[in-house]
């Protein structure tokens, strides 16, 4: 079975600060990691993958995750926040490309 | 391409009442699924379809019928709806395989049905 965990429901962070959102994952197989973003009254939008390959893995809107398998980890960050950031994050994981499991969101304020 | 379309936005229905949520995609996706969002829970799987006249249960199937007659529709079903089925459900569409590394594994999402059961 695979499970996701994102620790910190809600994350505050004032605009120009790092931001760093904490995935880990339980999988018996080597994974298929994602990091979701949804604004508010909308679908989720795809930030970042890792399937194979690179390990630190860049996305949308200068966001970028590492992979860190020893960790079980695929934090989240972004060097600098800015108040468009300001949603909800999810993390997921997949080891078939069939099904997804997602962790229960971590919603992020920026702090003008 | 419209991408994923779902209807209706909203609804509101009574303990028992059955309705089917529309979830259509235009762009030959062979995968298509449903989720469900509760507060403080993420996205849970429902069912899936890897392809036309295939379905398969997810995390939390029960309650729900689905069927895939076409690639493009993907209908979910509620034979009596139940309170613990308020929620909002999001439709997702894959590209299948061998579409190229950007766009491998990437779900497309609908922009979601918010239903209540009173």
């Amino acid at each position: 079975a695979q499970s996701v965990t994102q620790l910190g429901s809600h994350v505050s962070v004032s605009e120009g600060a790092l931001v760093l959102l904490r995935c880990n994952y339980s999988s018996s197989v080597p994974p298929y990691l994602f990091w979701y973003v949804q604004y508010p009254n909308q679908g989720l939008q795809l930030l970042l993958k890792y399937t194979t390959g690179a390990t630190l893995v860049k996305g949308i809107n200068g966001f970028e995750a590492e992979f860190k398998k020893s960790e079980t980890s695929f934090h989240l960050t972004k060097p600098s926040a800015h108040m468009s950031d300001a949603a909800e994050y999810f993390c997921a994981v997949s080891n078939t490309g069939n099904q997804f499991y997602f962790g229960t969101g971590t919603s992020l304020t920026v702090i003008p | 391409n419209a991408g994923v379309t779902q209807t209706p936005k909203f609804q509101v229905l009574k303990t028992g009442q059955s309705m089917t949520l529309q979830c259509a995609q235009d762009m030959n996706h062979e995968y298509m699924s449903w989720y469900r969002q509760d507060p403080g829970m993420g996205l849970r799987l429902i069912h899936y379809s890897v392809g036309a006249g295939i379905t398969d249960q997810g995390e939390v199937p029960n309650g729900y019928n689905v069927s895939r007659s076409t690639t493009e529709d993907f209908p979910l079903r509620l034979l009596s709806a139940a309170p613990s089925q308020t929620s909002v459900y999001f439709c997702a569409s894959r590209p299948p395989p061998g579409s190229g590394f950007l766009l491998e594994n990437e779900q497309f999402f609908g922009p979601g049905t918010r239903l209540t059961v009173l």
